[in-house]
C-alpha cells in the first residue's frame, strides 16, 4: 500500500464545475503539499499546509490531520485548470517528501 | 531570479554511456533534490542534499551519483546508462525543511530533463 494515495486517478469535468481531488496518507506528517504539473511538464507548488484550510483564488486546500486526509477543491473550473495535481507529504522527521501518483484533471469547454 | 534551471531538456544516450544532468538554483536554498518520474508512479527521490558538502540517498539511488560543492549547483551523474533509467528527471530546491511552524517549505522545481536510454 502506498503511503500517499490520491483519488480519483483521472477526472473529466465540464467548465464551471466544482472539482474535488482527494489525498489520503498513512504516516504521521508535519506538512502536506499540493503541486500542479502542467501539460508541458513543469511542476508548480500550489499549497503547503499542516492544518486547517488555505485559499488562493479559485483553489482551496483543506487538511484533517486526525483523519490523515486532504482535499484540493477548484471552484468554477476552467480548461486552463487541466493538469496533473500531485499530493506530497513530509514526515515528522527528516527532509524528504513522499508523493502520490497524481490526479489527471481534464476540464472541457 | 532564474529559479531552478536544468540542462539539458532532452537527451538520448546509448546503454553504457555516462552523462551529467545539471541543476542550479539562485534562491540560496539549502535543500536540493533529484527525482525521477515514470508513468503510473509518483515522483521518486533519487538523491538529496541539505547543504553544500552534504548528500544522501533517496528511494532509488542505484546507478546515480551526486555531489554538492556549492549551494547553487547539484549535478546528477549517470555512471553507465541503462534502459531502465529512461525517465523524466526533475531537480527541486527549497529552504531547509524543518524551518517554520509546519517544518516544511514550498518546493521549487526545474523544468525537467527527458532522458531516453537506448
Amino acid at each position: 500500500k502506498n503511503e500517499v494515495e490520491q483519488s480519483p486517478q483521472n477526472l473529466t469535468a465540464q467548465e464551471g464545475e466544482f472539482i474535488t481531488i482527494n489525498c489520503s496518507y498513512s504516516v504521521g506528517i508535519s506538512a502536506l503539499h499540493w503541486l500542479q504539473q502542467h501539460p508541458g511538464g513543469g511542476i508548480v507548488s500550489l499549497f503547503m499546509l499542516s492544518s486547517g484550510k488555505k485559499k488562493h483564488g479559485r483553489l482551496i486546500a483543506t487538511i484533517n490531520i486526525q483523519e490523515k486526509h486532504s482535499s484540493l477543491h477548484i471552484t468554477a473550473s476552467h480548461p486552463r485548470d487541466s493538469a496533473v495535481y500531485i499530493c506530497a507529504v513530509k514526515g515528522t522527521s527528516g527532509s524528504r517528501l513522499t508523493f502520490g501518483e497524481g490526479t489527471q484533471l481534464t476540464v472541457n469547454p | 531570479n532564474a529559479g531552478v534551471t536544468q540542462t539539458p531538456k532532452f537527451q538520448v544516450l546509448k546503454t553504457g554511456q555516462s552523462m551529467t544532468l545539471q541543476c542550479a538554483q539562485d534562491m540560496n536554498h539549502e535543500y536540493m533534490s533529484w527525482y525521477r518520474q515514470d508513468p503510473g508512479m509518483g515522483l521518486r527521490l533519487i538523491h538529496y542534499s541539505v547543504g553544500a558538502g552534504i548528500t544522501d540517498q533517496g528511494e532509488v539511488p542505484n546507478g546515480y551519483n551526486v555531489s554538492r560543492s556549492t549551494t547553487e549547483d547539484f549535478p546528477l551523474r549517470l555512471l553507465s546508462a541503462a534502459p531502465s533509467q529512461t525517465s523524466v528527471y526533475f531537480c527541486a530546491s527549497s529552504y531547509r525543511q524543518g524551518q517554520g511552524t509546519s517544518g516544511s517549505s514550498p518546493q521549487f522545481f526545474g523544468p525537467g530533463t527527458r532522458l531516453t536510454v537506448l
